[in-house]
């Protein structure tokens, strides 16, 4: 498969967790990572090799694998996680570079 | 701190080639053989689309459904990172950035890996 799907809005509120997902490409044998990004700035890493976190960003943030689903989770919601969320993977045959179509997350 | 600034014309016609630059500070060079280098966009409303990945030995990897319109090299005298797109529509219009793979992920080549820093972007409307 050639594309990642993953749910295109998230709510929650402040102090909740939230759990965005991810499937297709070639996951889980191709490695998962999560960029969150805000309008008008450029995307941030947060997670990457399935589970990595980047030294700077908060432990509230993990991932995780299960079957062909990968999961980005955020601890204790604050307002300024409202942003959309991208996994990004590779297709099978290990070149080529995907992405999925995004979540917005919601703070309510 | 590595750091990566896009730039380019802002405004193009349709059929007209887009030339895009990346000006990378804070590497001593982007040829460096753990370096590797990828655009992405992200069109109005849409999500972030990979356009292609140059690596430190000069391979480069494209989006299968842009292949036979995008190049990606590298002036390394001048530690830029460069994007050419042809033949443009109205669909190309976006914000176009560049970014690195993570070191270890180009050393490992374990697969297409993560990135790590990222430009601004530049934004690009495809318009007469």
């Amino acid at each position: 498969s050639s594309e990642l799907t993953q749910p295109p809005s998230v709510s929650v509120s402040p102090g909740q967790t939230a759990r965005i997902t991810c499937s297709g490409g070639a996951l889980p044998q191709q490695f998962a990572n999560w960029y969150r990004h805000k309008p008008g700035q450029a995307p941030v890493l947060l997670i990457y090799k399935h589970t990595e976190r980047p030294s700077g960003v908060p432990e509230r943030f993990s991932g995780s694998t299960s079957g062909p689903t990968v999961t980005l989770t955020i601890s204790g919601v604050q307002a300024e996680d409202e942003a959309d969320y991208y996994c990004q993977s590779g297709d099978s045959s290990g070149i080529h570079v995907i992405f999925g179509g995004g979540t917005k997350l919601t703070v309510l | 701190q590595l750091q990566l600034q896009e730039s380019g014309p802002g405004l193009v016609k349709p059929s007209e080639t887009l030339s895009l630059s990346c000006s990378v500070s804070g590497v001593a060079s982007i040829s460096r053989s753990t370096y590797a280098w990828g655009w992405i966009r992200q069109p109005p409303g849409k999500g972030l689309e990979w356009i292609g990945t140059i690596y430190y030995s000069g391979s480069t990897y494209y989006n299968p459904s842009l292949k036979s319109r995008v190049t990606i090299s590298t002036d390394t005298s001048n530690n830029q990172i460069s994007l050419t797109v042809n033949s443009l529509t109205a669909a190309d219009t976006a914000v176009y950035y560049c970014a690195r793979v993570r070191e270890d992920d180009v050393v490992q080549v374990a697969d297409t890996g993560a990135f790590d820093y990222w430009g601004q972007g530049t934004p690009v409307t495809v318009s007469s």
